[in-house]
């Protein structure tokens, strides 16, 4: 597609449950990340994807919190077990190069 | 690990010039970036600065002092429309994956 797109573009749910959410990034582009953003906050690095290379998941706050890649095409996050504070915009970019991420316009993850 | 800071707002008037400064730490730095981002918008990319010196692109540029782990964005003949969360982000690691600073808030008056 023209650019990354992420679905859904919202999401409520209920503390406790468990949340997946889809990125599929530019055709063509090898790398894939997934931050998030607090509200008022800067952009937090949770994990990259680049190639058939083992993903960094440095950036994974909790063992709730796990990504995947089928090769250079859609990503899923998923939250198990959702809690309050997981509350914030999931974004995912891609890129060909590692300058210039073209970012989705997120997912709103609210918890209640 | 790494750290940015930057101002957390700034205000100036249509027209005007105004420069959003970036100091960071890091180890394995390989550039600055800076991002735009409009209220409930998808980031955007700017600039990026691999090297000393000033990048300019149209009315925005960048500048990178390596030495001073310092950077900053330019914003001239500002519009409306910059109004906006701007965020420098540094590469370093061996993925090079992006650090992202807080964000600084413009906000352009008529």
């Amino acid at each position: 597609g023209a650019g990354v797109s992420q679905s859904p573009s919202n999401k409520v749910t209920e503390k406790g449950k468990d949340v997946e959410l889809r990125c599929d990034p530019i055709s063509g582009h090898t790398a894939l990340y997934w931050y998030r953003q607090r509200l008022g906050q800067g952009l937090e690095f949770l994990i990259y994807f680049q190639g058939n290379s083992a993903p960094d998941k440095s950036g994974l706050p909790s063992d709730r919190f796990s990504a995947e890649r089928t090769g250079e095409s859609v990503s899923t996050l998923t939250i198990q077990r959702t809690q309050q504070e997981d509350s914030a915009v999931y974004l995912c970019a891609s890129s060909l190069v590692q300058v210039g991420y073209t970012f989705g316009s997120g997912t709103r993850l609210t918890v209640v | 690990g790494q750290s940015l800071e930057q101002p957390s707002e700034v205000t100036a008037v249509e027209g005007a010039i105004v420069q959003i400064n970036c100091t960071y730490q890091t180890s394995g730095f390989y550039g600055l970036s800076w991002y735009q981002q409009h209220d409930g918008g998808a980031p955007t990319f700017l600039s990026y600065n691999a090297l000393d010196g000033l990048e300019e692109t149209g009315r925005f540029s960048s500048f990178l002092s390596r030495s001073d782990s310092y950077g900053y964005l330019l914003l001239q003949e500002l519009q409306m429309k910059d109004s906006a969360s701007y965020f420098c982000a540094v590469s370093s690691g061996s993925a090079r994956q992006l650090t992202f600073g807080s964000g600084t808030q413009l906000t352009v008056l008529p």
